[in-house]
């Protein structure tokens, strides 16, 4: 069964400051890895998905995140922080090909941004 | 905004109520999908259909019942629910190999 674990469940950096959320996975094949963002009210919005190809995937809103397979680790980072990016964060695995809209979700990290 | 589209945003009710939660997209995905989400908590998978057909039901209650009048449509009918139902509903849709894109989300509270 795939899981996914988020070691951090909150994190505090200074506006301006760098950024990197782990997460950690558990699948047997080559998986198929998203980030998410909620802000508070509001559903989850797609920061950006690893499917094959460039282990490092740019998104949205200067997000960008590193596939390891070695490591089992698709982190995500931004090297300077908005005060605006103070959200929920998730990371999540989809069961491959044929059922990568039914992921399996971390249980989140709640970033807080310092002025 | 979001190509997903959830009413009602807040719903109250009592546990003898009946109501349903409404989602609707129109961006042609076949997948839509249910999810329950306490505070703190990342979503729960409750329901998903697979062109207009029921595919995967996450041992839910029955006073939850999910309805895909069409394509772009989908419904969770809410009776007798209890406390602990209170939460946030998501609705999310996809296409096959793609990821979810998710409502915002109907608040619901049970008296």
């Amino acid at each position: 069964a795939q899981s996914v674990t988020q070691p951090d469940i909150h994190i505090t950096v200074s506006e301006g400051a760098s950024l990197e959320l782990r997460c950690n996975y558990s699948y047997g094949a080559t998986p198929y890895l998203f980030w998410y963002v909620q802000s508070p009210g509001q559903g989850l919005q797609l920061l950006l998905k690893y499917f094959s190809g460039d282990t490092l995937v740019q998104g949205i809103k200067g997000f960008e995140a590193e596939f390891k397979r070695s490591q089992s680790s698709f982190n995500l980072r931004k090297p300077s922080v908005h005060w605006s990016d103070a959200a929920e964060y998730f990371c999540a695995v989809g069961a491959g090909a044929t059922n990568a809209g039914k992921s399996t979700f971390g249980d989140g990290t709640t970033l807080t941004v310092k002025p | 905004d979001t190509e997903v589209t959830q009413t009602p945003k807040h719903l109250v009710m009592g546990m003898t109520n009946k109501k349903s939660l409404k989602c609707e997209q129109h961006m042609g995905h076949r997948a839509m999908y249910w999810y329950k989400q306490k505070a703190k908590k990342p979503p729960e998978l409750m329901f998903v259909y697979s062109y207009e057909k029921l595919s995967i039901n996450e041992s839910v209650p029955s006073r939850f019942s999910p309805e895909c009048p069409n394509s772009s449509l989908l419904n969770l009918h809410l009776h007798a629910l209890q406390p602990e139902d209170s939460a946030l509903y998501l609705c999310a849709s996809s296409q096959e190999n793609s990821p979810q894109h998710f409502g915002d989300g109907t608040r619901l509270s049970i008296l």
